[in-house]
This record gives structure tokens, C-alpha cells and sequence, in this order.
């Protein structure tokens, strides 16, 4: 079962920057936290991992708190396209997917 | 060039058959995973091989056997097909060593079973 506990849903207008929390109070000190995400039936797709310092890509940020128990998924500038499920996980080896957050985003 | 290949992208089969799907991933990982996605879209994973190895299995009925032939590949055979298969199958591959990882998946392989 997912460890993970995320907002079932979101919506964020086009443009807007969208904020995803999760919370994974159960990480332990080596394990890393991962965003996936999945557009409409396609294959899950990477967008951020991080330890404990806040990461930045060219997909998203990603704010960690300093204990490690929740973190904040961040699309600085969503677009129509960013519409997917996001999910949060602990840990690499094994992939848990949990519910997961359905982003939409709205023109 | 694409990373992580599925074949077929959909299989329409009736019930009792058995089907193959294949995985092939081109980046040199050393591990790769079979996950399930179902009508409610929870995805579940079921198997994982690290140089062809099974170290992961989760509760799947027997009729489902992962083959690994090199570690390039992993494919998913399913005997005695049921209704209940319907769904979609997901391979991925990462490289197993070092937690700080990502995972990269194929496009799916959307199954019916009639």
C-alpha cells in the first residue's frame, strides 16, 4: 500500500503556479521522495526527485520540509498540458503508487 | 528513439487464451518491472527482475509469468486469460544500484479479455 497521502484533486487556472502537497510521514532517512505523473492514460512520466534539499528542473520545483515528512510539488507556470495525475513516493526500488492528486488545469 | 517499448499497444482475446506481451528497454538498466492499471486506474506493480532475477512479486495469480531473457527485456505471459485481466500493463526499467533513481515507463499495452 501507497505511504503516501496526497489531495484526491486540484484545479489551478492556465498560467497560474500550481502547488501539489503530499505528506510521507513514514520516510525513512535514505529514502528519497519522487514526483511521477500520468496524462490521460499514458505511460507514468518522471518529473522530480529530492532528499533533502529543494531540487528545481525544468519540469517543476520541489520544496521539502526539514523533517522530511511532506513536500510541495511545484508548476511554476501551468499549462493545459500539465492536466495529469500526480503522484508523490517514497523510495526508488520499488515504486508504490497511491491515488495520487488529479491536476486540472483550466484556461 | 524510444526507451522503454511495449508490443502490442492493445490485445482484444478471449477468455481461456494465453498472450504474451513483450518489454524492451534500450537504456542499460539493469531492472525492470511489470505494473498493472485497472478500471479505477490504481496502478499496482506486480513483478520486478534485476539482471534477471525476480526479486519483487507481488500477490499475482500464477497464470502470470514474467521471462527475462537478458536484461533488456522482460515479458509477461498470461495463461487461462479472465475477464478480470482486463487492463492496462505498464513495463518499466531503472537501474537498481543507487536509490537515487528514476524510472522510466512504456506507453502501456491496453488489454481485453472477451
Amino acid at each position: 500500500d501507497a505511504k503516501t497521502t496526497q489531495p484526491t484533486s486540484m484545479d489551478c487556472a492556465e498560467g497560474r503556479a500550481a502547488n501539489l502537497p503530499c505528506n510521507h510521514s513514514t520516510i525513512s532517512g535514505n529514502e528519497y521522495v519522487y514526483w511521477y505523473r500520468q496524462i490521460h492514460s499514458q505511460g507514468p512520466q518522471y518529473i522530480i526527485h529530492g532528499l533533502k534539499n529543494n531540487e528545481t528542473n525544468e519540469m517543476a520545483s520541489l520544496i521539502i520540509t526539514e523533517d522530511r515528512k511532506s513536500s510541495t510539488l511545484i508548476l511554476p507556470h501551468a499549462t493545459l498540458r500539465d492536466t495529469a495525475v500526480y503522484y508523490c513516493m517514497e523510495g526508488a526500488q520499488k515504486l508504490v503508487f497511491g491515488q495520487g492528486t488529479r491536476l486540472t488545469i483550466n484556461p | 528513439d524510444t526507451a522503454v517499448s511495449q508490443t502490442p499497444k492493445y490485445l482484444v482475446t478471449q477468455m481461456g487464451n494465453d498472450k504474451s506481451i513483450k518489454c524492451e528497454q534500450n537504456l542499460g538498466h539493469d531492472t525492470m518491472y511489470w505494473y498493472k492499471q485497472d478500471s479505477k486506474k490504481f496502478l499496482k506493480i506486480m513483478f520486478s527482475y534485476n539482471n534477471k532475477e525476480l526479486i519483487i512479486n507481488e500477490t499475482v495469480p500464477n497464470r502470470f509469468s514474467p521471462k527475462s531473457p537478458d536484461k533488456a527485456h522482460l515479458n509477461l505471459h498470461i495463461n487461462s486469460l479472465e475477464l478480470g485481466d482486463s487492463a492496462v500493463y505498464f513495463c518499466a526499467s531503472s537501474q537498481f544500484r543507487t536509490l537515487n533513481t528514476e524510472a522510466f515507463f512504456g506507453q502501456g499495452t491496453r488489454l481485453t479479455v472477451v
